[in-house]
């Protein structure tokens, strides 16, 4: 068991570009969550998927945003034409959901971007 | 709305110096609330989860605490390599509902 990776750590882009992050999750965990984080704040849900299936966006997720999850197993995470607001860390979990209580998610180091 | 509010935002203990960090919050229901420790330019770290008020778990110099309307978090004697961002975290127990709501984090320094 590595933990949870993400793929790149570091992201330099320009404004109006489209960047694409991956998270390959702890093995055989089935749920996988998004969160961003600016400076000085904690992690802010963005997405989660059970297996392949996309169940929860938050409202901060906009319409530049999207995640996909094919076959149950890595994660993309892809920002279209980028805007300065969206420099942040981009924090991926996985859980195992083993029963209605237990759910524990554990994240990986995260990819910073900054948008210039 | 789910919220959380740590206190205080930053705190700095003399080596051996032991003191609480706070986290309040409100759910609707809750399914547990977790503290995980930041190290900066990391990810976060899992440390405990609390789900009933009462509970208590503890690993090393740290204690976590709930209450129905808060948490506590105590390190007794801390080290500097206890220097961290600690954050909290509310799970609802709503149907199909597995995020978690954080607060703004207690950055914590120990200075030797």
């Amino acid at each position: 068991d590595t933990g949870v990776s993400q793929d790149p750590r570091h992201k330099i882009t320009k404004r109006g570009q489209n960047v694409t992050f991956r998270c390959d999750p702890i093995s055989e965990h089935n749920r996988l969550y998004w969160y961003r984080q600016t400076l000085g704040q904690g992690p802010e849900f963005l997405t989660y998927f059970q297996n392949e299936a996309q169940l929860e966006k938050s409202r901060l997720l906009s319409d530049r945003f999207s995640a996909e999850r094919p076959k149950g197993s890595f994660s993309t995470l892809e920002i279209q034409r980028t805007e300065q607001g969206d420099s942040a860390m981009y924090l991926c979990a996985s859980s195992s959901s083993t029963g209605f209580w237990l759910e524990t998610q554990y994240f990986g180091p995260g990819t910073r971007l900054l948008v210039l | 709305e789910d919220q959380v509010t740590q206190s205080p935002e930053a705190l700095r203990l003399q080596e051996g110096e032991s003191s609480s960090l706070n986290c309040s919050y409100t759910v609707s229901g809750l399914r547990g609330l977790f503290w995980y420790r930041q190290d900066p330019g990391k990810g976060p770290e899992f440390l405990f989860t609390l789900y009933s008020a009462g509970e208590e778990k503890e690993k090393e110099r740290l204690k976590a605490t709930l209450t129905k309307k808060e948490s506590f978090l105590h390190i007794t004697a801390p080290k500097p390599e206890d220097s961290a961002t600690y954050l909290c975290a509310v799970q609802n127990l709503g149907a199909g509902s597995y995020q978690l709501t954080f607060g703004k984090g207690t950055k914590l320094s120990v200075i030797p």
